[in-house]
């Protein structure tokens, strides 16, 4: 079974740069999440959907950040303009639907804005 | 919205002791913890879970309990190996239909030879 794969693994840009990350999730997933994890810290939920819909967005900068899922398959998380708190690994995770169970990780994308 | 505390944040063993990381939780509605287990630079892997109707789960040298009432939960590791070193995140699932995951902050777990 192939697990979920996220693009790109590393990403450098300045401050108020535009970025866009993209996920994904394991076939017949119906839940997908976008977290932020900072350097030292546990994974934080940015937003989470459910087939193509938001289930979750409460922790998301929405003045900077977006997220779509499109056919409720492959997500793209975007942030614009960066700033420099915005240097974290951006995690997709991907879960079956209905009660909760494991989610699986993809590999991360490592953004460093400078 | 959830709360999830973590302890120790770092935790040094020999090889062949036991680990002990500890969990609180906020929500008294939280009904799922899993355990995830992150290797530098790697994505975290669930290593187990414990759903709110069992007190105590166990797989080979790893086990989890529960205690709904204190709302606290623990990772026991015995027989602590070299390959077990790695960071180590709780979590909990808030109430709810959204099944929104908490984490704690982490631990990393160093295990001496």
């Amino acid at each position: 079974e192939a697990g979920v794969a996220q693009s790109p693994r590393y990403k450098i840009i300045e401050k108020r740069q535009s970025v866009a990350f993209w996920c994904n999730p394991i076939s017949g997933h119906a839940t997908l999440y976008w977290y932020q994890q900072i350097l030292g810290q546990g994974p934080k939920l940015l937003i989470q959907f459910q087939n193509n819909g938001v289930v979750d967005d409460s922790q998301l900068p929405k003045d900077r950040f977006s997220a779509e899922r499109l056919k409720g398959v492959d997500s793209t998380l975007k942030i614009q303009p960066a700033k420099l708190e915005d240097s974290a690994v951006y995690l997709c995770a991907s879960s079956l639907a209905g009660p909760p169970g494991e989610q699986y990780f993809g590999p991360g994308t490592r953004l460093t804005v400078t | 919205g959830e709360n999830v505390e973590q302890h120790p944040s770092t935790l040094s063993v020999q090889e062949g002791d036991s680990a002990v990381i500890k969990c609180t939780y906020s929500d008294s509605a939280s009904n799922y913890f899993p355990w995830y287990k992150q290797e530098l630079g790697k994505r975290p892997q669930l290593i187990i879970d414990i759903r709110s109707n069992v007190g105590e789960k166990k797989d080979q040298r790893i086990a989890v309990t529960l205690n709904k009432t204190a709302k606290h939960f623990s990772l026991h590791i015995t027989e602590t190996q070299p390959e077990d070193s790695a960071v180590y995140f709780c979590a909990a699932v808030s109430g709810g239909s959204n099944y929104k995951l908490t984490f704690g902050k982490g631990t990393l777990l160093t295990v001496n030879p």
